[in-house]
């Protein structure tokens, strides 16, 4: 099946550095892709979605000049978190839609958790 | 607004069945997805319902009623790696996932 990959799997960084995540679907073009947090014993939220050649779309109060997208290619998206604080600590995942699926079936990737300390 | 409902944790014992109920709201509706997940881990895919109906796939089953707006998740001879959380979401009318803040579950021995 399609495979979407994330990286880096975990990061540790300082308050006021910035942090890139990259997504990429490994055997399958996306031109869009999913960004999305989530918070200790919380549901996924959805922060922004990834067009490919085009500006990210973002959600409802999610900063777009915090949260940093670029989709540079049909497999690539990252997320950049520029100068991160404690709160923005949580799980970070990407999905993108199946080629193949008629209901837009979402394949995950493996989320990024980030802690700033 | 958008609301999707589901309990927030239950407990089963190991071999038996557990049905998780998930209720929806949302501006329009494409079907409804359950995804399983691991802690720490991503969501991966378990079923989706757009159909009234009951699907049935090995020891999963998903259900749907339209008109009540509702959806369960029914799990049989329960393993212990079942223990998990199981998220419910509504695909709205923009092809929208609406997600539920899942129900975990916790399998005993």
């Amino acid at each position: 099946g399609a495979v979407v990959s994330q990286h880096p799997s975990w990061v540790i960084c300082k308050s006021g550095t910035s942090v890139k995540i990259e997504c990429r679907s490994l055997d399958f073009q996306a031109t869009t892709m999913f960004w999305y947090r989530q918070f200790p014993k919380q549901s996924l939220m959805l922060m922004a979605t990834s067009n490919e050649g085009s500006k990210a779309t973002y959600e409802q109060g999610v900063e777009k000049d915090k949260f940093l997208i670029n989709h540079a290619s049909l497999t690539l998206s990252t997320l950049t978190v520029t100068s991160a604080h404690p709160e923005d600590s949580s799980f970070y995942i990407c999905s993108a839609p199946s080629p193949t699926s008629s209901y837009n079936e979402q394949f995950f990737g493996p989320g990024t958790r980030l802690t700033v300390l | 607004g958008q609301n999707i409902d589901q309990p927030t944790e239950m407990t089963a014992t190991e071999g038996a069945i557990v049905q998780i109920n998930c209720t929806y709201q949302t501006s329009g509706f494409n079907g409804l997805f359950w995804y399983q997940q691991h802690a720490g881990e991503a969501p991966t895919f378990l079923s989706y319902n757009v159909l009234d109906g009951l699907e049935e796939k090995g020891r999963f089953s998903s259900f749907l009623s339209r008109s009540k707006g509702y959806s369960y998740l029914l799990l049989k001879e329960l393993q212990m790696k079942d223990s998990a959380s199981y998220l419910c979401a509504s695909l709205d009318s923009n092809y929208q996932l609406i997600w539920g803040a899942g129900t975990k579950l916790i399998i005993k021995p």
